[in-house]
């Protein structure tokens, strides 16, 4: 089946620890996007691909790094210059900008705590 | 300035009633697309509906349809014949066709709660 796996669904990082999640898609997609959700909140922007190696900074992309060396593929690092990442963090992708408004499909999802 | 207002924070509806769950926008882009998702408690986003900035017609899918009044920017969802199921956090969402990455914009959500 098509989709977007997110993995681990839980992550626990110590204080100082960079870690790394994992989002893959099966769907043929040319553009991913990496959201992060705080309890009652929507989702903001974190960074965003719209082709293999290349990817640009969202609204608030201070703290992480992502990459792109493979079309399938967008993982994000939690680094340790990200001050608050207890979160719930939410991969998506969707056909590029020459498809039109088409929906962006979404991964289960990783919930991040710091201990 | 909010892109995506969502003034419900929760909402409570009867089982088989209908409830309609508010959205306004704001964009100053001739070309955008509309969409709702609802997040269950496990946390994933389903896609639910699309309406498109120049479609002549609300859009419907299945129980959920998007009353769509472009004058006056907003993208309300009614969701017909509640069930159970349909409790969750509901999202309006928007894609404009200005920037590079034409990223859905979020609102805050709204809580709907189905009353047995």
């Amino acid at each position: 089946d098509g989709g977007i796996t997110q993995s681990p669904k839980y992550l626990f990082r110590k204080e100082g620890q960079n870690v790394t999640l994992s989002c893959e898609q099966n769907l043929n997609h040319d553009a991913m996007y990496w959201y992060r959700q705080d309890p009652g909140q929507g989702l903001r922007l974190i960074y965003y691909s719209q082709i293999v190696n290349d990817f640009q900074k969202g609204d608030i992309a201070e703290g992480y790094s992502v990459s792109r060396e493979k079309k399938e593929s967008f993982p994000l690092t939690v680094t340790s210059a990200q001050k608050n990442p207890t979160a719930f963090y939410l991969c998506a992708s969707s056909r590029g900008i020459r498809a039109g408004y088409t929906e962006a499909f979404f991964g289960q999802g990783t919930r991040l705590t710091v201990v | 300035a909010q892109k995506i207002t969502q003034t419900q924070p929760g909402m409570f509806v009867q089982e088989k009633e209908a409830v309609t769950l508010d959205c306004t926008y704001d964009t100053s882009d001739p070309s955008y697309g509309l969409f709702w998702y609802k997040q269950p408690s496990s946390g994933e986003m389903i896609f639910l509906i699309y309406q498109g900035s120049y479609d002549q017609q609300n859009a419907t899918e299945g129980r959920y349809s998007l009353n769509f009044q472009k004058a006056r920017k907003s993208a309300n969802l009614v969701i017909s014949a509640s069930q159970l199921g349909d409790s969750a956090m509901y999202f309006c969402a928007m894609r404009e066709a200005t920037g590079s990455a034409r990223q859905l914009t979020f609102g805050s959500g709204t809580q709907l709660t189905v009353l047995p």
